[in-house]
């Protein structure tokens, strides 16, 4: 069966401090990526998602960028976090195609910008 | 306008109640739609997933989509306090499946 992990579970950073977030895969080949956030009170939104190695759509400007350097492995980094950039960051597979919209998420995690 | 408008809730009712969840969007383009449920401070979990119009039935939850009023459902029967969760309601359009739009969530608490 699919597993996809997350770590870490909660993150508290200081302003202008770099992050690296990372998400990895199991049991599926060429999986598509997504990360999202998901702001208090607000609905998930996606920040960038990958259909192969190396190959990363972004949908949201920002101080964000994701990478993707293996076939399960999706990180999110930044390096210098704003107080904005606080919320629940997800990450997120599917097998892409038609079925692109069944989306299997992690655990999540929580970042506090201080 | 936003793309995809939910009620944001809080929705509460008794346990057995059926219950019934609603999102309305803009783009015309969207053809499949989504509910995805979420506990606190946890992943979303999908729950249903439909193509275009008509109906879909899984257990205890049916999804509606009526694309001609742009407007989908989710109805919950004989709700359970374990049913207790924010859902959420999403779509992708035909020329990108792979960016889902969600809605805000609903709140919704089964109380025994």
């Amino acid at each position: 069966s699919q597993t996809i992990h997350q770590w870490p579970a909660t993150l508290v950073q200081p302003v202008g401090s770099p992050l690296s977030l990372e998400c990895t895969v199991e049991g599926t080949s060429n999986p598509n990526l997504y990360w999202y956030r998901q702001a208090a009170g607000r609905g998930l939104q996606l920040l960038f998602y990958s259909v192969g190695i190396g190959q990363i759509s972004s949908e949201v400007p920002q101080n964000l960028s994701a990478s993707r350097p293996q076939d399960r492995q999706f990180i999110l980094s930044s390096k210098k976090l704003l107080l904005s950039d606080s919320g629940f960051y997800l990450c997120a597979w599917s097998t892409g195609g038609v079925l692109a919209g069944e989306q299997y998420f992690g655990p999540g995690t929580r970042l506090t910008v201080t | 306008q936003k793309e995809v408008e939910q009620d944001p809730g809080p929705l509460s009712v008794p346990e057995g109640a059926i219950v019934s969840l609603n999102c309305t969007y803009s783009n015309s383009a969207f053809q499949y739609f989504m509910w995805y449920r979420q506990y606190s401070r946890k992943g979303p979990e999908l729950l249903m997933y439909t193509y275009s119009s008509g109906n879909k039935e899984d257990g205890r939850f049916t999804a509606q989509v009526d694309k001609s009023s742009k407007y989908i459902s989710l109805f919950i029967r004989d709700s359970q306090p374990s049913d207790s969760a924010t859902y959420l309601c999403a779509m992708s359009a035909w020329y990108n499946t792979d960016k889902l739009i969600f809605g805000t969530g609903t709140r919704l608490q089964v109380f025994p």
